[in-house]
């Protein structure tokens, strides 16, 4: 069954306290691995999408990364703006049909 | 601005009643989708459409109906059947629906039960 799992499901850092948030995933069929960032009560926000093993992309203190199981998102020097929860969501394929699976989310709280 | 509406931001359903929410996008996408989010779940596949006047059912679609008339509109219908409808509805598209491309989301719809 195809499936997406994040952690942790929730952290908090102290501002300027660098770390990584982490998405795996088991499908039959990857079409690319998607990041996205979700306020309270709003729709989720795109971060980057990936699409092979070995990419990375970056935006601002954000860096994403993609191996052939599981995806990071690294989050360098944190300031409290980026307290949100992060979602990752990964597209497939199976006998024709396409779908996109979302994770559970882990929500970030960055402490001035 | 090419964007995603959705409308109302709080909806507010009584026993029995149907309710319909409202999406627009003008990103010229052809596929759109309804997902439903709960705490502590991921975003749940409700319907998609990846061509005006066709459209499919997602994993949860028991109590809900849409239609797609329009390439710009893809209404959501709460129906009196959905027993739990309390959550929060997002609306999303994408280029094509392949599973390789961007979805981008709307605001959100809030539907609680009085």
């Amino acid at each position: 069954e195809d499936q997406v799992t994040q952690s942790p499901e929730a952290l908090r850092l102290q501002e300027g306290e660098s770390s990584s948030l982490n998405c795996s995933y088991t499908v039959s069929g990857l079409r690319g691995l998607f990041w996205y960032r979700q306020d309270p009560g709003k729709g989720p926000e795109f971060l980057f999408t990936l699409y092979s093993a070995g990419e990375e992309k970056e935006k601002e203190r954000l860096k994403a990364t993609l191996t052939k199981k599981e995806s990071f998102l690294h989050i360098t020097a944190p300031k409290p703006e980026d307290s949100a929860t992060y979602l990752c969501a990964v597209g497939s394929t199976t006998s024709g049909t396409y779908k996109y699976i979302f994770g559970t989310g882990t929500r970030l709280k960055v402490l001035a | 601005d090419g964007g995603i509406t959705q409308s109302p931001k709080y909806l507010f359903r009584k026993e029995g009643q149907n309710v319909t929410l409202s999406c627009e996008q003008n990103l010229n996408h052809d596929a759109m989708y309804w997902y439903r989010q709960d705490p502590g779940q991921g975003l749940r596949l409700i319907y998609y459409s990846q061509i005006v006047n066709d459209f499919q059912k997602g994993d949860i679609a028991e109590g809900y109906s849409v239609s797609r008339e329009k390439k710009e509109s893809f209404p959501l219908t709460v129906t009196s059947a959905q027993k739990n409808p309390t959550a929060f509805y997002l609306c999303a598209s994408s280029i094509a629906g392949t599973g390789e491309e961007t979805q981008y989301f709307g605001p959100g719809t809030r539907l609680l039960v009085l």
